[in-house]
């Protein structure tokens, strides 16, 4: 079993719309769920940062974390055109023996005008 | 501020030969991280350094790769002999984080590889 899942889509939306993005992992000992976008071309670009259980809103973007069920989503809401791009989720958790930095696979989004 | 720096921007180069990428952390960071990045495999973790020293290079895939961090500034990767195969962009990022912390990374532009 993958430490984390994430659907590749492709998802497609019109413009407007909520847009939501999921993961999926199986290590109880992740302590940080951080999202990513990456354009076409360009470097993964932080986008939203958690720490442990609970919700986080910056602007349209909303992240949300659940860890008893182990499940992380980023919710896009009044979806634009510039917004089309990969969404990739990441997790970590400390650890005595070394970094325990993990990536999901991406799910692409185009978001239509 | 500037961000993680990496040059160069692309690479393209004949199998056989060697291939040096660059990068320069943000200021401050304290964990240096060297990702592959397909379209088959997506992100893979390389190596990744912490306050300058490599911590954990399982994910070099050949010995034909090595890494390293002379300071806190610093950090190459080096291809030798390079094989088609390592086509890819290759991404530093940094951490101001202990790498045994876990926390964010930020990345860098990307160094586009293409072994011909």
């Amino acid at each position: 079993q993958k430490e984390v899942e994430q659907d590749p889509g492709p998802l497609s939306v019109p413009e407007g719309a909520i847009v939501s993005l999921n993961c999926t992992y199986s290590n109880s000992a992740f302590q940080y769920f951080m999202w990513y976008r990456q354009y076409s071309r360009k470097g993964p670009e932080l986008l939203m940062y958690t720490y442990s259980s609970g919700n986080k809103e910056d602007g349209r973007f909303t992240a949300q974390v659940d860890k008893s069920s182990k499940y992380i989503s980023l919710f896009i809401r009044d979806s634009q055109p510039s917004d089309s791009a990969t969404y990739l989720c990441a997790m970590s958790a400390a650890s005595n023996t070394g970094n325990q930095f993990y990536f999901g696979t991406g799910t692409s989004l185009t978001v239509i005008p | 501020d500037a961000g993680v720096i990496q040059s160069p921007r692309h690479e393209v180069t004949e199998m056989g030969q060697e291939v040096t990428l660059r990068c320069k952390p943000i200021s401050g960071h304290n964990s240096l991280f060297w990702y592959r990045q397909t379209m088959m495999r997506g992100l893979e973790l390389l190596i990744y350094f912490n306050n300058n020293v490599p911590i954990d290079d399982s994910g070099m895939p050949e010995d034909r790769f090595s890494a390293k961090m002379p300071n806190a500034s610093f950090s190459t990767l080096k291809i030798q002999p390079s094989e088609p195969r390592d086509s890819a962009v290759y991404f530093c990022a940094s951490s101001p984080l202990s790498a045994y912390a876990g926390g964010e990374q930020f990345f860098g532009p990307g160094t586009r590889l293409t072994v011909l």
